[in-house]
């Protein structure tokens, strides 16, 4: 069976203390992995895709990173505008994707 | 560009009522879908639609219709409302068969 998991589930940093949120999967043909951030009453937001294990993708203080097993998403140094929820989601061979639960992210000042 | 817009934002129903959610994308994408999010399940896919005249089943589509007369409208119908059916909903959209979704909003129902 198709499945996603995310943790933890709820993450608090200090501003300025790096961590990493994980996706681990299993999936029949993984055609792309996604992440997203939602913000409170909002809709996710699109933040990379990733295709192959060993590929990386970069913007601003977030880096992800996929293996045949699992994603990454290291957060250096935080800002409390990075605090959110992230998802993860899989697309498999069928062509839907699945959806993670979510990290809900704090950063304090 | 107004992407995903989906009305109303927020609505409370009765048990056994019916209502539409709506949903409009002006990108010219030709696959919509709508989720819903509960707390603690992660976004599940109710229907979704690949083009203009087809609709298939997600993995939670009982008590939903959905049709799709135009590319940009994708209206999402509650037949007789139940209270397992209070949730947050999305519509999203992307180009083709690959890429990332764009989300809407989202509309937070209500059944009492």
């Amino acid at each position: 069976e198709d499945q996603v998991t995310q943790s933890p589930e709820a993450l608090r940093l200090q501003e300025g203390e790096s961590s990493s949120l994980n996706c681990s999967y299993t999936v029949s043909g993984l055609r792309g992995l996604f992440w997203y951030r939602q913000d409170p009453g909002k809709g996710p937001e699109f933040l990379f895709t990733l295709y192959s294990a060993g590929e990386e993708k970069e913007k601003e203080r977030l880096k992800a990173t996929l293996t045949k097993k699992e994603s990454f998403l290291h957060i250096t140094a935080p800002k409390p505008e990075d605090s959110a929820t992230y998802l993860c989601a899989v697309r498999p061979d069928t062509d839907k994707l699945i959806f993670g639960t979510g990290t809900r992210l704090q950063v304090f000042p | 560009n107004a992407g995903v817009t989906q009305t109303p934002k927020f609505q409370v129903l009765k048990t056994g009522q019916s209502m539409t959610l709506q949903c409009a994308q002006d990108m010219n994408h030709e696959y919509m879908s709508w989720y819903r999010q509960d707390p603690g399940m992660g976004l599940r896919l109710i229907h979704y639609s690949v083009g203009a005249g087809i609709t298939d089943q997600g993995e939670v589509p009982n008590g939903y219709n959905v049709s799709r007369s135009t590319t940009e409208d994708f209206p999402l119908r509650l037949l007789s409302a139940a209270p397992s059916q209070t949730s947050v909903y999305f519509c999203a959209s992307k180009r083709g068969s690959t890429g990332e979704l764009f989300f809407g909003e989202g509309s937070r129902l209500t059944v009492l």
